[in-house]
């Protein structure tokens, strides 16, 4: 495809629901991160993949985040239990090399109700 | 911890007004320095990277440049398409930390 595509664009969901948020990177890109953005502040790391290898989890806020990448391409972030601080925007991006300048989706705008 | 702050929080200006974005950062041995552009429901769009000070860079109407502490994103005579929000973010620390940490970001408002 022509970028990262994300899916799907808006998601509205119950407190405690489990939601799963997909990432298709740019094919062939090796490195995949997702970040949080919250309303009016810059990006923060949650997590990322060098291939399928989860290489960095440092920024995943509690263990009810989880992501995968299982065969290196797609990646899908999973959040159980939501809770209203969950709410945000959850941008994906994928480098073609490691230490590239990322390409971002246009994320997922998660809010729990 | 790697920190940085971006100022102002937000700056309006009009057509062919000429200003400076600031980002300033406390990093541990930093390895780049990115600039992004993001527009209202979108991801951020990659501008510009900076490794080492003195370095500039230039594309269009902006300008980027380095020193020890801070960083600078010069617009010369910005058009109302300049409008966006301008996200600084660095890459420091042991070679094989990837993440970027990024400003909370400048919205620039450009009046025609």
């Amino acid at each position: 495809g022509a970028g990262v595509s994300q899916s799907p664009r808006y998601k509205v969901a119950k407190r405690g629901q489990d939601v799963a948020l997909r990432c298709d990177p740019i094919s062939g890109h090796v490195s995949l991160f997702w970040y949080q953005q919250a309303l009016g502040q810059g990006p923060e790391f949650l997590t990322y993949f060098q291939n399928e290898a989860q290489l960095d989890k440092s920024g995943l806020p509690s263990d009810r985040f989880f992501a995968e990448r299982p065969e290196g391409s797609v990646s899908t972030l999973k959040i159980q239990r939501t809770q209203q601080e969950d709410s945000a925007v959850y941008l994906c991006a994928s480098s073609l090399i490691t230490g590239g300048f990322l390409h971002f989706g246009n994320g997922t705008r998660l809010t729990v109700t | 911890e790697d920190q940085v702050t971006q100022s102002p929080e937000a700056l309006r200006l009009q057509e062919g007004e000429s200003s400076s974005l600031n980002c300033s950062y406390t990093v541990s041995g930093l390895r780049g320095l990115f600039w992004y552009r993001q527009d209202p429901g979108k991801g951020p769009e990659f501008l510009f990277t900076l490794y080492s000070a003195g370095e500039e860079k230039e594309k269009e109407r902006l300008k980027a440049t380095l020193t020890k502490k801070e960083s600078f994103l010069h617009i010369t005579a910005p058009k109302p398409e300049d409008s966006a929000t301008y996200l600084c973010a660095v890459q420091a620390g042991i070679q094989g930390a990837q993440k970027l940490v990024f400003g909370q970001g400048t919205r620039l408002t450009i009046n025609p």
